[in-house]
């Protein structure tokens, strides 16, 4: 079976750019994490959705992040405008169930520059 | 507030042995401990899971312990490949999400 998805694989871009991330979960799976990995901060949970509704939006660092889920087989992580500081490699993954038991599924993550 | 910390210095072992990577948490109590192992480039991937009142679990050459006493969980590699170096990142659930430690580099030296 295919993993969790996610494209680009890379992006580099502008500061002030908008940067669109995007991401397939495993068919099956009610709930999509998006996170975001920095040396400093490490592995830190911006969002999650459950059956495609966003469940916790605590983690995202402000107004210029924004996440959606349309339907069960895909969702995007929008910033707008991108910032040098948020350069980063964001990852995303899927699990099924009652989460806190269930093991999350990760794609091999988007390394975004922004310059 | 809530943290799964993890020694950030890597950690060195010759082939053959037993790798223990340490994992504490502090400020909540978990339900359960999940433990991935990462490889440059790539997205974490799921190892073992241990509920708060399983005190080992076991998978191959992996154990993992829970401690709730101590705060801690313990993260054994027996019999250590070169294969087995990679960063071990373990993760605290904290309902229905989970709070990552910032990982341990494995180096296992032939």
């Amino acid at each position: 079976d295919a993993g969790v998805i996610q494209s680009p694989r890379h992006e580099v871009t502008e500061m002030g750019q908008e940067v669109t991330l995007r991401c397939k979960p495993i068919s099956g799976h009610d709930y999509l994490f998006w996170y975001r990995q920095t040396m400093m901060r490490g592995l830190e949970l911006l969002i999650y959705f459950n059956n495609n509704v966003p469940i916790d939006d605590s983690g995202m660092p402000e107004d210029r992040f924004s996440a959606k889920m349309p339907n069960a087989s895909f969702s995007t992580l929008k910033i707008q405008p991108s910032e040098p500081r948020d350069s980063a490699v964001y990852f995303c993954a899927s699990s099924s169930g009652q989460n806190s038991n269930q093991p999350q599924h990760f794609g091999d993550g988007t390394r975004l520059s922004i310059l | 507030s809530q943290k799964i910390e993890q020694n950030s210095e890597a950690l060195n072992i010759q082939e053959g042995k037993t790798a223990t990577l340490t994992c504490n948490y502090t400020n909540y109590s978990p339900a359960y401990l999940q433990w991935y192992r990462q490889d440059p480039g790539r997205g974490p991937v799921f190892l073992l899971l241990i509920r708060e009142n399983e005190k080992e679990k076991r998978k191959e050459r992996l154990k993992v312990t829970f401690d709730t006493t101590l705060k801690q969980s313990l993260f054994h590699i027996t019999a250590s490949q070169p294969a087995d170096s990679a960063t071990y990142l373990c993760a605290g659930d904290n309902f229905n999400k989970f709070y990552f430690g910032s990982g341990t580099k494995l180096n296992v030296k032939p």
